[in-house]
């Protein structure tokens, strides 16, 4: 019931497309669900997170989209940049509680 | 955010021998993490550590194994003893800022290879 299932497990997508990456959920008290950017050799980076009272999150090129009674949610990059090429993590956290659980990673590619 | 540090950022030890990790931010928080990251693969939690109190550790990890310390509310370390090539890994920490649980920010971490 702790896990984070996450999707794709690599994904390729050319510049300026719009590359999704899906998590789903089991536990209902997870009630934080954040997203990581790693790249290689660095420590993850907190790109963007979501409380459950809200469907949906923008910052800059970052979107996350959150359904609640489907126990999912996503990223969504806008007008990708080879840059962005990394490897995503989306993560959850119950209520009063500060462990994280982590998806099982997607890496990125995004190709000129 | 935070900015944190960790020292070494990689090294290779023989089998049998422990390596200690520092971990430092610069700011006090109240909650600080350790993780393991196996390469190409995801992150998975080892202990947290709450200054003056023991750490808690997760299912599958024990203190005689990794020993943390955490003095002072920016400063903690986790050794890694009696080192196999099983042990072979990236260590992470990280801190939780707002003390309200879930926005962690982490250092770059430490590449540990057993030979």
């Amino acid at each position: 019931q702790q896990q984070v299932k996450q999707s794709p497990q690599s994904l390729i997508v050319q510049k300026g497309g719009i590359p999704i990456i899906n998590c789903a959920y089991e536990n209902t008290a997870f009630d934080y669900f954040p997203w990581y950017q790693q790249f290689p050799g660095k420590g993850p980076a907190l790109l963007i997170a979501i409380r459950p009272d809200v469907s949906e999150k923008k910052e800059g090129r970052f979107t996350i989209s959150f359904n609640k009674s489907a126990k999912q949610f996503s990223l969504h990059i806008m007008d990708s940049q080879p840059g962005d090429s990394a490897t995503y993590f989306c993560a959850a956290s119950p209520f009063g509680n500060e462990k994280l659980t982590f998806g099982t990673g997607t890496r990125l590619t995004i190709i000129p | 955010s935070a900015v944190i540090s960790q020292k070494p950022s990689r090294d290779i030890c023989q089998r049998g021998t422990s390596l200690t990790i520092q971990c430092q931010v610069d700011s006090q928080v109240t909650m600080m993490f350790w993780y393991r990251q196996q390469p190409g693969q995801s992150l998975t939690l080892i202990a947290t550590a709450n200054q003056g109190s023991e750490a808690t550790y997760e299912s599958g990890f024990v203190i005689d194994k990794f020993p943390i310390s955490r003095p002072n509310l920016t400063f903690s370390t986790l050794t890694v003893s009696n080192l196999s090539p099983e042990d072979s890994s990236i260590y992470l920490c990280s801190v939780d800022v707002t003390g309200m649980g879930g926005e962690q920010y982490f250092g770059p971490g430490t590449r540990l290879t057993v030979t």
